[in-house]
C-alpha cells in the first residue's frame, strides 16, 4: 500500500523558516516525481513544487521562488520542503503528492501537515 | 498560467439524481502530440486529502465506482456523476498538469438536495 507521511509543521512568526519532510513506503519512491500542494484554511488546492526522480528538475509556483526549496533523498525514501522568509499567505495544509504517467497528476497523497505562520 | 474555472460552485442534487460540474480552462490542454487532454478530477471530503478519480479527461482511476465519468477535450470539460449517492458529498476540483504552474479550479461544493 502506497503511504506518505508527512511531518515538520507548526507555528512559526513572519520571516521564520521551516523543513517540511515526506517519508514515502509501499512504492518505489525513486521513479516517482513528486511534488507539494498546498490548501489554506477553507480554500482550494495550490501547486507549490516539483522534483525530477533523480531532484535534476525543480518546479515552483511564483509565489514561493526563491523562498522555498523542494528536495529528496531517495536512499531514504523522502521528500523535503524548506521554506525560508514565511509569510501569513504561506499558512495552510502542505500536502505531499507523488505523480504517475505525467509529473503532476497526483494519484496519492498524504494526510497532509499545517504550517501556521503567525505572530 | 492557465486558469482553471469551476461551475457551478455549490450545486444541490437529490439522491439517486445527475450531478454536473464544468471546468473550463483558459487555453487547450490537449497536447497535440499524444491527443491527450491534461485534464484531471479530485474529490476532497472533510479533514481528508484529495483522491483522484478521473486523468486524461476521461480515464477513470482504479477503483472509482462507474458512475463517475469524465468528458470534453480542449477547453471544456465535465464531470458527471451518473446517479448521486450520499457518499458523493464532498468539493471537487479539476486540474490541469499540462503546463507550469499546474493549477486548479476553485472547487465545486457538492451538496444533496
Amino acid at each position: 500500500e502506497v503511504q506518505l507521511v508527512e511531518s515538520g509543521g507548526g507555528l512559526v512568526q513572519p520571516g521564520g523558516s521551516l523543513r517540511l519532510s515526506c517519508a514515502g513506503s509501499g512504492f518505489t519512491f525513486s521513479t516517482h516525481w513528486m511534488s507539494w500542494v498546498r490548501q489554506a484554511p477553507g480554500k482550494g488546492l495550490e501547486w507549490v513544487a516539483n522534483i525530477k526522480q533523480d531532484g535534476g528538475e525543480k518546479g515552483y509556483v511564483d509565489s514561493v521562488k526563491g523562498r522555498f526549496t523542494i528536495s529528496r533523498d531517495n536512499a531514504k525514501n523522502s521528500l523535503y520542503l524548506q521554506m525560508n522568509s514565511l509569510r501569513a499567505e504561506d499558512t495552510a495544509v502542505y500536502y505531499c503528492a507523488r505523480s504517475y504517467f505525467s509529473r503532476a497528476l497526483f494519484d496519492s497523497w498524504g494526510q497532509g501537515t499545517l504550517v501556521t505562520v503567525s505572530s | 498560467d492557465i486558469v482553471v474555472t469551476q461551475s457551478p460552485d455549490s450545486p444541490a442534487v437529490s439522491l439517486g439524481e445527475r450531478a454536473t460540474i464544468n471546468c473550463k480552462s483558459s487555453q487547450s490542454v490537449l497536447y497535440s502530440s499524444n491527443n491527450q487532454d491534461y485534464l484531471a478530477w479530485y474529490q476532497q471530503k472533510p479533514g481528508q486529502p484529495p483522491k483522484l478519480l478521473i486523468y486524461w479527461a476521461s480515464t477513470r482511476e482504479s477503483g472509482v465506482p462507474d458512475r463517475f465519468s469524465g468528458s470534453g477535450s480542449g477547453t471544456d470539460f465535465t464531470l458527471t456523476i451518473s446517479s448521486l449517492q450520499a457518499e458523493d458529498v464532498a468539493v471537487y476540483y479539476c486540474q490541469q498538469y499540462y503546463d507550469t504552474p499546474y493549477t486548479f479550479g476553485q472547487g465545486t461544493k457538492l451538496e444533496i438536495k
